[in-house]
């Protein structure tokens, strides 16, 4: 069975601190794909990172940053001098494989909310 | 602006009602999903086309009936449904390639409201 759990419900920080999201992960795949996505008030679901299982490699994309460990399951997120805009719910998400169409399972999600 | 479009953006029905939910994409994918998402909850993934056939179908109850005309359009028809159903409708497309697995790309979504 896949399972995402994101511990964090809620995070409050102050702007231009950094805050980091944590997500585990449960699979017994070799192979499986992980994924970051920000949703805010508006609804929409935005896709921030894909990492497959076979690249360890920390990545960081401007004020973000992520890092993959799969000896402890783990692909968190963290967010560099904060901002106001940063506000939103953040899923983890992993895939189930499949190649004909693509289930994604998801955290529960943390909201996080920057404030001024 | 994301680059799948949903219509409309608000939704009021009775539970007598008929509606379609519809969704666009013009990124070439050639899977598209329906999602539904309760307040403070993740999307539940409810429906997958992929090359415009039906390929999975989470268990959704016979008053959601989707529809894919073709590559682009996605649509879901809503029929007798129950207030419990009220949710916020995301569309989603992707591209389906052996071995890869293409992020999803979503749009804005329908907020539907049973009454």
């Amino acid at each position: 069975a896949q399972k995402v759990t994101q511990a964090q419900t809620e995070i409050s920080v102050v702007e231009k601190e950094d805050v980091t999201l944590d997500c585990v992960y449960e699979t017994r795949d070799t192979t499986y794909y992980l994924f970051w996505y920000k949703q805010p008030p508006s609804g929409e679901l935005v896709f921030l990172i894909r990492r497959n299982s076979f690249d360890e490699q920390n990545e960081i994309s401007g004020r973000y940053s992520w890092n993959f460990q799969k000896s402890t399951s783990s692909f968190n997120f963290t967010i560099t001098a904060s901002q106001v805009v940063d506000s939103a719910v953040y899923f983890c998400a992993l895939i189930r494989g499949e190649t004909s169409g693509s289930r994604l399972t998801f955290g529960e999600g943390t909201q996080l909310t920057v404030n001024p | 602006d994301t680059e799948v479009t949903q219509t409309p953006k608000h939704l009021v029905m009775g539970m007598t009602n008929k509606k379609s939910l519809k969704c666009e994409q013009h990124m070439g994918h050639r899977a598209m999903y329906w999602y539904k998402q309760k307040a403070k909850k993740p999307p539940e993934l409810m429906f997958v086309y992929s090359y415009e056939k039906l390929s999975i179908n989470e268990s959704v109850p016979s008053r959601f009936s989707p529809e894919c005309p073709n590559s682009s359009l996605l649509n879901l028809h809503l029929h007798a449904l129950q207030p419990e159903d009220s949710a916020l409708y995301l569309c989603a497309s992707s591209q389906p390639r052996a071995g890869r697995y293409s992020p999803l790309h979503f749009g804005n979504g329908t907020r539907l409201t049973v009454t």
